[in-house]
C-alpha cells in the first residue's frame, strides 16, 4: 500500500519562529489534507491541497503531486500552534480511505 | 453549520463485552469513514460507508463492523472487546462529489477496555 512519511518527527521552537513540515508519499494521490490534532484529540482541518499552494493566515501549504511531497509552513509560531500535525493522503480509485502519516509533534515555547 | 458529532465521548468497557459508537455527519454529507488511533499504530482506517453501503474496508478483524442509516448517520460496533481495542475512534464525513472530497472529523470517542 501507499507509504506516508513525515519529517521531522518532533520539533521544538521558540515563539515567533518559522517552521516547515514535510510529507512524502509513495504513490499518486487524489486527495491530500493537513490536520492539526489538539490536546483533546480533535483533528482540525488546515488544508485540503491535492496540488498547488494555499495560504490561510500564518499557515501555508504546497503540494507537488508529480514529486510526491507536500510542505506545511508555519510562520511566527504561537504557543497555541503546539500539537501534532498530520498529513493524510487518499489514493486514486480507493474512495474515502485516508492513509495517515505518523505525524510531527510541534512544541512552541513561550 | 453543525460539525460532525460523535457519541459517547468516553466509554469504559470490560474485556469480552461489545460496544456501539455513533457518528452524525455534517448535513448534506453522504460519506462516513471511521478511524482508530492508538499510540502504537497511529491513525488507521477502519471502513467507509456511502449511501448505506460499505464501500471500503481496512485491515481489521471481523469483530469490527459498521452500518449507515438512510439519514447518513453511522454506527460502528466492536464485539468481544480486547484490551488492544482501547483507542480513540474518530469518524469523518465528506460530500463525496467531484471536487468535494475534503473530510471533516468529529471529536472522537475514547474507548478504554479493562
Amino acid at each position: 500500500g501507499i507509504q506516508v512519511e513525515q519529517s521531522p518527527p518532533d520539533l521544538i521552537l521558540q515563539e515567533g519562529a518559522n517552521s516547515t513540515l514535510r510529507c512524502n508519499f509513495s504513490d499518486s494521490v487524489n486527495n491530500l489534507q493537513w490536520f492539526h490534532q489538539n490536546p483533546w484529540g480533535q483533528l482540525i482541518n488546515l488544508f485540503y491541497i491535492p496540488s498547488g499552494t494555499k495560504q490561510n493566515g500564518r499557515l501555508s501549504a504546497t503540494t507537488v503531486a508529480t514529486e510526491r511531497y507536500s510542505l506545511l509552513y508555519i510562520s511566527s509560531s504561537q504557543t497555541t500552534d503546539s500539537g501534532v500535525y498530520f498529513c493524510a493522503v487518499e489514493r486514486f480509485g480507493y474512495g474515502q480511505n485516508f492513509v495517515f502519516g505518523p505525524g510531527t509533534r510541534l512544541s512552541v515555547l513561550p | 453549520k453543525a460539525g460532525v458529532t460523535q457519541t459517547p465521548r468516553y466509554l469504559i468497557k470490560t474485556r469480552g463485552q461489545q460496544v456501539t459508537l455513533s457518528c452524525s455527519p455534517i448535513s448534506g454529507h453522504r460519506s462516513v469513514s471511521w478511524y482508530q488511533q492508538t499510540p502504537g499504530q497511529g491513525l488507521q482506517f477502519l471502513f467507509e460507508y456511502f449511501s448505506e453501503t460499505q464501500r471500503n474496508k481496512g485491515n481489521f478483524p471481523g469483530r469490527f463492523s459498521g452500518r449507515q442509516f438512510s439519514n447518513s448517520r453511522s454506527e460502528m460496533n466492536v464485539s468481544t472487546l480486547e484490551l488492544g481495542d482501547s483507542a480513540l475512534y474518530l469518524c469523518a464525513s465528506s460530500r463525496q462529489g467531484a471536487g468535494e472530497a475534503e473530510q471533516y472529523f468529529g471529536p472522537g470517542t475514547r474507548l478504554t477496555v479493562t
